[in-house]
């Protein structure tokens, strides 16, 4: 069964302090693993998709890369705006033919001014 | 903006009672999902319809039902109300009818039921 766990649960930054959030997984088969960004009451907003090992995308102050069993989103000198739950998912390939995500829990980042 | 609504926003209502919530998936796109968020949980995968059709299901309760239409748009039918029912319900698509199918899924803005 493909599984998602995040960690830490939570992150309290100073703003400039950088830091990095984790991602680990099992899958039977990796087709893609997403990041998501949730602000409190809201939607998650897709950030990134990641497809294979070794990969890495930038956003703004954000970048994620992926190994085999886990990923990484880097913060470099976060600013409150960046405060949000982040949320890690995989497309297995034990999904079948359905585009389901499976969820972590989410790491809820809080960066102070 | 995903491009994904979701109707009601927030609702209110008592234990045994049952609620329809809806969702019009991104234009173009084939395929909707449906999640919970529970503080507990985190989001969970409910159902898929992929053009009308179930193409998947998780962990959603007998309760619980779904369809989507001939116009894409889909409903997610709760019944028989409990207290633990009380989450966030999340709609989202993907599968462009045209274009390519990145594979992430977008998300409305979601519908906050509350069970009393």
């Amino acid at each position: 069964e493909d599984q998602v766990t995040q960690s830490p649960e939570a992150l309290r930054l100073q703003e400039g302090e950088s830091s990095s959030l984790n991602c680990s997984y099992t899958v039977s088969g990796l087709r893609g693993l997403f990041w998501y960004r949730q602000d409190p009451g809201k939607g998650p907003e897709f950030l990134f998709t990641l497809y294979s090992a070794g990969e890495e995308k930038e956003k703004e102050r954000l970048k994620a890369t992926l190994t085999k069993k886990e990923s990484f989103l880097h913060i470099t000198a976060p600013k409150p705006e960046d405060s949000a739950t982040y949320l890690c998912a995989v497309h297995g390939h034990g999904s079948g033919n359905t585009g389901k995500l499976i969820f972590g829990q989410g790491t809820t980042l809080q960066v102070k001014p | 903006d995903s491009g994904v609504t979701q109707t009601p926003k927030h609702l209110i209502t008592a234990t045994g009672q049952r609620v329809t919530l809806r969702c019009s998936p991104r234009s173009g796109d084939l395929s909707v999902y449906w999640y919970q968020q529970s503080l507990d949980q985190g989001l969970q995968f409910l159902i898929q319809y992929y053009n009308g059709e179930e193409r998947a299901k998780g962990n959603i309760l007998e309760r619980f039902s779904a369809q989507q239409f001939p116009d894409l748009h889909s409903e997610l039918n709760l019944s028989s109300l409990e207290l633990g029912d009380s989450a966030l319900y999340f709609c989202a698509s993907s599968v462009p009818r045209q274009g390519a199918d990145t594979g992430e899924l977008f998300f409305g803005e979601g519908s906050r039921l509350t069970v009393l």
